[in-house]
């Protein structure tokens, strides 16, 4: 049962354009959600996280939205760069004594071309 | 800093053997997790490990097995190997148990043959 999904195995944006990508979740006690970007031969590196207790967080060029009743949320990267292409994996964790153990997505790998 | 260290890199091992996995977390982390990563299910979360006790354990059969050291370093063992444990095995640290800061190493890449 997959409870994080990312149903785009794949996604191609041109540079200088908007990456959105997307993922579900089913299990309501999540209540804390990152994203991680991995590159091949590499561990996933942390991007961005936000807590239910919001529905916008940004760094950067990285936003992540997040719609609870939807069970839904979204990475948005404006620009894309070339170096963003990686798999992005969405995970998520629960309250206290689940909070260590974070559900991941299958990921979604991004491609921006020139 | 010097991140995470995972060793070895790579193994191949025969069906039947068992295998044990290291990790050496970043300087001062405590806390350490480990994940199965494979091309159809993503990175399932096997176990964590904070202060030398299991908090936390994933749906993963009995042959999968952790411990930690009094130097917050992690063991992961896999016993009686089977073609489907082929995977990357990722060790992630933090600095404490339930926090979201983790950071992961390069993982290592078990082959069962």
């Amino acid at each position: 049962d997959q409870q994080v999904k990312q149903n785009s195995p794949s996604l191609s944006v041109q540079e200088g354009r908007i990456s959105i990508l997307n993922c579900d979740y089913t299990n309501s006690m999540f209540d804390y959600f990152l994203w991680y970007k991995k590159y091949p031969a590499e561990g996933p590196t942390f991007l961005i996280s936000i807590s239910s207790i919001k529905d916008k967080n940004e760094d950067g060029r990285f936003t992540v939205f997040l719609n609870k009743s939807a069970k839904h949320l979204s990475l948005h990267i404006v620009p894309s760069q070339p170096g963003d292409s990686a798999v992005y994996f969405c995970a998520a964790s629960g309250n206290t004594g689940t909070a260590s153990k974070l559900t991941f997505g299958t990921g979604t790998r991004l491609q921006v071309t020139l | 800093k010097a991140g995470v260290t995972q060793t070895p890199r790579y193994l191949i091992k025969t069906r039947g053997q068992q295998v044990t996995l290291s990790c050496s977390p970043i300087s001062g982390h405590r806390s350490v997790s480990w994940y199965q990563q494979t091309p159809g299910q993503g990175l399932q979360f096997l176990f964590e490990y904070f202060s030398e006790t299991q908090r936390n354990k994933g749906n993963f059969p009995g042959r999968f097995s952790g411990r930690q050291f009094s130097n917050s370093r992690s063991e992961m063992n896999v016993s009686t190997l089977e073609l489907g444990d082929s995977a990357l095995y990722l060790c992630a640290s933090s600095l404490w148990t339930g926090g979201n800061g983790y950071t992961f190493g390069s993982g290592t890449r078990l082959t069962v043959v």
